[in-house]
């Protein structure tokens, strides 16, 4: 009953360098998106990816890029670390039916990331 | 532009004392209103969506509403494992994601 993961949990990093944030899930869902969560603020959506072979841009993309390796697995990259990547970073999953645009969206325990 | 706001910010409530926690949306063509609980350390738990004015969803001790312009998760006589933040988020127009407010921190008191 694994739904979505995400490795690593805790990651510290400095300044410049890089690293990929990876996110599985096994609900067989269609759709999959990263986004980052910081204090005072509510979740925002980074990057999305609609279906298998699709991704897109969504609130704050900058300094960022995905790859939706199959169904199953979203990654996120960081390519040159910045203090302001700081955050904690949650992978979702959701699935289609009738009304693709509403079905709810399940989210991992989040990458906790620190950049110095 | 989308809006989603959440209050209170925090709320302390005595076990078995009943509260409503708001989310308040300023959004075009809403497809849905989600209701998600987080625990510290942990990712948001789904809890209830809501498709349309005048609907209802119950779960345990919550209850959560929705009219044109606010959702209102009812808490009935919660309990201290009820302490946690609760998030909501808006789905609308043409977009697959969720804008999420910035949540209401809800203490249970023994």
């Amino acid at each position: 009953n694994a739904g979505v993961t995400q490795t690593p949990k805790f990651q510290v990093l400095k300044t410049g360098q890089s690293m990929t944030l990876q996110c599985a899930q096994d609900m067989n869902h269609n759709s999959m998106y990263w986004y980052r969560q910081d204090p005072g603020m509510g979740l925002r959506l980074i990057y999305y990816s609609a279906s298998e072979g699709t991704t897109d841009k969504g609130e704050v993309p900058n300094g960022y890029n995905v790859s939706r390796l199959n169904k199953r697995e979203f990654s996120l990259r960081l390519e040159s670390a910045a203090p302001s990547q700081t955050s904690v970073y949650f992978c979702a999953s959701s699935g289609t039916g009738l009304k693709p645009y509403n079905q709810p969206q399940h989210f991992g325990d989040g990458t906790r990331l620190s950049i110095l | 532009e989308d809006q989603v706001t959440q209050s209170p910010e925090a709320l302390r409530l005595q076990e078995g004392e009943s509260s409503s926690l708001n989310c308040s949306y300023t959004v075009s063509g809403l497809r849905g209103l989600f209701w998600y609980r987080q625990d510290p350390g942990k990712g948001p738990e789904f809890l209830f969506t809501l498709y349309s004015a005048g609907e209802e969803k119950e779960k345990e001790r919550l209850k959560a509403t929705l009219t044109k312009k606010e959702s209102f998760l009812h808490i009935t006589a919660p309990k201290p494992e009820d302490s946690a933040t609760y998030l909501c988020a808006v789905q609308a127009g043409g977009a697959n994601n969720l804008f999420f407010g910035t949540g209401t921190r809800l203490t249970v008191i023994p």
